[in-house]
């Protein structure tokens, strides 16, 4: 089945130290978004590309670096930089042209041990 | 509607009811709206979707309904089930995908 699959399902940081975040389709999707949600509140962008070799940040940036080498994967890494990292990290990914929705993994849930 | 904070608005309903989500999005220069519902644990499934020059558009057992006037958005859910329950939260977006903005969500509670 086509589809979004994101790993792991949880993680646990160490201080100082970086993790990441796998994401990979099989859906042909040319653009891909990363996004941090917080209890009670709505999607945050931090990081989206519309083309392989090219990611442009959002939002909320700071402390998170992103590679998109292939079409089919976006990794995300949380730095130390990120001192808040706690939160679910969702992946996405769309056709690319306007007017389209954006389909969802099941995230990566992210605590600080 | 929408919220700000930890605690997310509620909605509970008898099975077999409707139910009616409402989202007020902010954007007057928005032109397409998505509905999402999410399950506990799991990323955000998509329900259906509208654009800004439609008014109403129905799936199954879903309809969305579009107030451009007032910027309003509401999900209607026909004959509730247990498996409905979840959080549902609006999308916003205009032309250009990468600024799409999501509501924080109203959770849907569905007594059997």
């Amino acid at each position: 089945d086509g589809g979004i699959t994101q790993s792991p399902k949880y993680l646990f940081r160490k201080e100082g130290q970086n993790v990441t975040l796998s994401c990979e389709q099989n859906l042909n999707h040319d653009a891909m978004y990363w996004y941090r949600q917080d209890p009670g509140q709505g999607l945050r962008l931090i990081y989206y590309s519309q083309i392989v070799n090219d990611f442009q940040k959002g939002d909320i940036a700071e402390g998170y670096s992103v590679s998109r080498e292939k079409k089919e994967s976006f990794p995300l890494t949380v730095t130390s930089a990120q001192k808040n990292p706690t939160a679910f990290y969702l992946c996405a990914s769309s056709i690319g042209r306007n007017n389209q929705p954006q389909h969802f993994g099941d995230g990566t849930r992210l605590s600080i041990l | 509607g929408e919220s700000v904070g930890l605690h997310l608005p509620t909605l509970s309903v008898q099975e077999g009811d409707n139910s009616i989500i409402n989202c007020a999005y902010s954007n007057s220069a928005s032109d397409y709206f998505i509905w999402y519902k999410q399950e506990s644990g799991k990323g955000p499934q998509f329900i259906i979707d509208i654009r800004s020059n439609m008014d109403k558009r129905q799936g199954q057992r879903v309809t969305v309904l579009l107030n451009k006037t007032v910027k309003h958005l509401s999900l209607q859910i026909a004959a509730t089930q247990p498996g409905d329950s979840a959080v549902y939260f609006c999308a916003e977006t205009t032309y250009n995908n990468n600024d799409m903005r999501f509501g924080a969500g109203t959770r849907l509670t569905v007594k059997p």
